[in-house]
């Protein structure tokens, strides 16, 4: 079945590591998405990439990298930048059009 | 830019019973998308309803259905029959439907649903 994988489920970071989150889709999708939740708020955009070899800055871009060298994949990595990397992050692919997001389970990221 | 604004952090409706979700959105586009999607404790995003502006026509899904009013920038959300397993928190959320736009979504903040048997 086509979907996203978002690994791993539960992610702990020590304090200057670096970590890198992993989402894989099999939906033929061009776009894909990474978002930030923290408790009781709503989804904040990181980055999002339209194409391969291509993404973007969105509202929350600092201390976080993305890496798109292939379509079925968009990596994040959370640097050591971030000061309060603690949350759940969202990974989300479309197509073009009038659809809805297609979103991973989600990776829940907490520093120790 | 485009904002999506959800006016009830928090609503409970009794089992069997129905239950209306706000959302009101600004924008200066004609065409666009709408949506509603669910987020259950288990933290999964589900599309519940999707709503193309150029339609008059609510979309319905079954229990859910939503009330667009384009003039007003409306469209909430109706369940109908409420059951425990719609406890969850529900995100309204646009997307342009301009050539142009990188098909980003907007959401808003979110409505949080408590069930009560």
């Amino acid at each position: 079945d086509g979907g996203i994988t978002q690994s791993p489920k539960y992610l702990f970071r020590k304090e200057g590591q670096n970590v890198t989150l992993s989402c894989e889709q099999n939906l033929n999708h061009d776009a894909m998405y990474w978002y930030r939740q923290d408790p009781g708020q709503g989804l904040r955009l990181i980055y999002y990439s339209q194409i391969v070899n291509d993404f973007q800055k969105g509202d929350i871009a600092e201390g976080y990298s993305v890496s798109r060298e292939k379509k079925e994949s968009f990596p994040l990595t959370v640097t050591s930048a971030q000061k309060n990397p603690t949350a759940f992050y969202l990974c989300a692919s479309s197509r073009p059009g009038g659809y809805g997001y297609t979103f991973g389970s989600g990776t829940r990221l907490t520093v120790v | 830019a485009q904002t999506v604004t959800q006016s009830q952090p928090e609503m409970s409706v009794q089992e069997a019973e129905t239950v209306t979700l706000s959302c009101t959105y600004d924008t200066s586009e004609s065409d666009y998308y709408l949506f509603w999607y669910k987020q259950p404790p288990s933290r999964q995003m589900i599309l519940v309803i999707r709503q193309e502006a150029y339609k008059q026509q609510n979309a319905t899904e079954n229990r859910f259905s939503v009330n667009f009013q384009k003039a007003a920038k409306s469209f909430s959300l109706k369940i109908s029959d409420s059951q425990l397993g719609d406890a969850a928190m529900y995100f309204c959320a646009y997307r342009s439907a301009l050539r142009t736009s990188y098909d980003k979504v907007i959401f808003g903040p979110g409505t949080s649903l408590s069930v009560i048997p």
